[in-house]
């Protein structure tokens, strides 16, 4: 089955700092991928459509200013947590479709985000 | 509310037995899929029933969907201590989001 990536798979920051995670599909091409964020014993939570080449879609309640997404290739969309304050301490998961079978959504293995 | 409705939020059985859980969602839906997921880690697909199908098998699997009451159900049969886990069943509706519900944490004990 295809495979989609993420990177880091852990990141620890400081409250304040920014942090990117990257979303890579490694076998076929997305022309969309979507960003969920789940908390502790909760399920996942639609945040944003990303597209190649045009803006991101936010869910509503979902900063955008907060929340940036960068859909720069067919391969990959980045998710960056500008300010993160310990709030955004969360498991964030992509998925990516459009490619083989449109739908059909491949997740990726998630990111665990802490802001201390 | 972006989520569906899954119940139980949690279910507790004994190694052997069977687990179903059950799923509705409101919107009209392209397919509905199930996925499980342990503790702290990424999601594994398990399933995917299309709108058009009624039932579908896959090992100890079994996945009902009832378009009219859009309401799906996941069984789980002879169970593993293995099995334990969250599952969630998701929807891909309009504009391809899959959105997901609730989900069931499942205990099986050994």
């Amino acid at each position: 089955g295809a495979v989609v990536s993420q990177h880091p798979s852990r990141v620890i920051c400081k409250s304040g700092t920014s942090v990117k995670i990257e979303c890579r599909s490694l076998d076929f091409q997305a022309t969309t991928m979507f960003w969920y964020r789940q908390f502790p014993k909760q399920s996942l939570m639609l945040m944003a459509t990303s597209n190649e080449g045009s803006k991101a879609t936010y869910e509503q309640g979902v900063e955008k200013d907060k929340f940036l997404i960068n859909h720069a290739s067919l391969t990959l969309s980045t998710l960056t947590v500008t300010s993160a304050h310990p709030e955004d301490s969360s498991f964030y998961i992509c998925s990516a479709g459009g490619g083989k079978g449109t739908d059909t959504q491949y997740f990726g293995p998630g990111t665990r985000l802490t802001v201390l | 509310s972006q989520q569906g409705e899954e119940d139980p939020q949690a279910l507790s059985i004994q190694e052997g037995e069977n687990a179903t859980m059950n799923c509705s969602y409101k919107t009209s839906i392209n397919n509905l899929q199930w996925y499980r997921q342990n503790s702290g880690r990424g999601l594994v697909h398990l399933i995917l029933i299309r709108s058009n199908e009624r039932e579908k098998h896959s090992g100890r699997l079994r996945v009902t969907l009832d378009t009219s009451k859009k309401s799906s159900s996941l069984l789980i049969t002879a169970s593993r201590a293995a099995d334990t886990a969250s599952y969630f069943c998701a929807v891909l509706g309009g504009g391809f989001k899959t959105i997901f519900g609730a989900g069931t944490r499942l205990f099986v004990k050994a």
